[in-house]
């Protein structure tokens, strides 16, 4: 079975420093993807970073990284010099056949100013 | 592109109606999904289609929930005889198969539902 964890409920960071939220699943697939989605209050979920499960090099997109250990099936998000735009729910996500996606249960970010 | 669009955005009925939910996803996407989203949760995987077909549904989906996307385009998600444990934020999310970013899914702003 392909699960998905998200052990923090919830987290808070002050504006301008940096929060690292994590995640972990299980799979015995080999090629797969891994997603951080983010949904604002009362708005829709958008995607924030993509890896692919072939590449060892960690995804970043501006202030947002990942940190992807695929023998520990660790898939952490790391979000530098936060800003009060980034309070969300975020949710990991991990798709193996290009069918559906599993996602965990999400964190809920606030940042402080 | 104005990106995945659902109708209605909220929607409150009475327990035993029906209820059908639209989905206009990207344009040039063939693939369709189908989500449900309770309160604290994540997202849980209803049913997709490739262009008209619907390839997959979840347990989830019990003999009340029929999806259809007739011409390949739009999708609409009807609830016969809802209950209250229908009550959730309903999800449809489209991506383009095939190649590079055929993965990723675009998710629009969902149809809230709830039943008295």
């Amino acid at each position: 079975a392909q699960t998905v964890t998200q052990s923090q409920p919830e987290m808070s960071v002050q504006e301008a420093e940096t929060v690292t939220l994590s995640c972990t699943y299980d799979t015995s697939e080999n090629n797969y993807y891994l997603f951080w989605y983010k949904q604002p209050p009362s708005r829709q979920m958008i995607l924030v970073i993509r890896q692919e499960a072939y590449k060892q090099q960690n995804a970043t997109e501006n202030r947002f990284s990942v940190n992807f250990q695929k023998a520990a099936k660790s898939f952490s998000l790391k979000i530098s010099d936060s800003q009060l735009g980034d309070t969300a729910m975020y949710f990991c996500a991990f798709s193996w056949n290009n069918n559906d996606m599993r996602f965990g249960a999400g964190t809920r970010l606030t940042v402080k100013p | 592109d104005t990106g995945v669009s659902q109708d209605p955005r909220h929607k409150i009925t009475k327990r035993g109606q029906n209820v059908t939910f639209r989905c206009d996803p990207i344009s040039e996407h063939n693939r369709l999904y189908w989500y449900r989203q309770t309160l604290g949760q994540g997202p849980e995987f209803l049913t997709y289609f490739q262009n008209e077909a619907q390839l997959e549904k979840s347990r989830l989906l019990s003999d009340r929930f029929s999806a259809e996307r007739p011409k390949g385009s739009f999708s609409t998600l009807e609830i016969q005889r809802t209950e209250q444990g229908d009550s959730a934020m309903y999800l449809c999310a489209s991506s383009l198969a095939g190649g590079l970013g055929s993965y990723e899914q675009y998710f629009g702003p969902g149809t809230r539902l709830t039943v008295t």
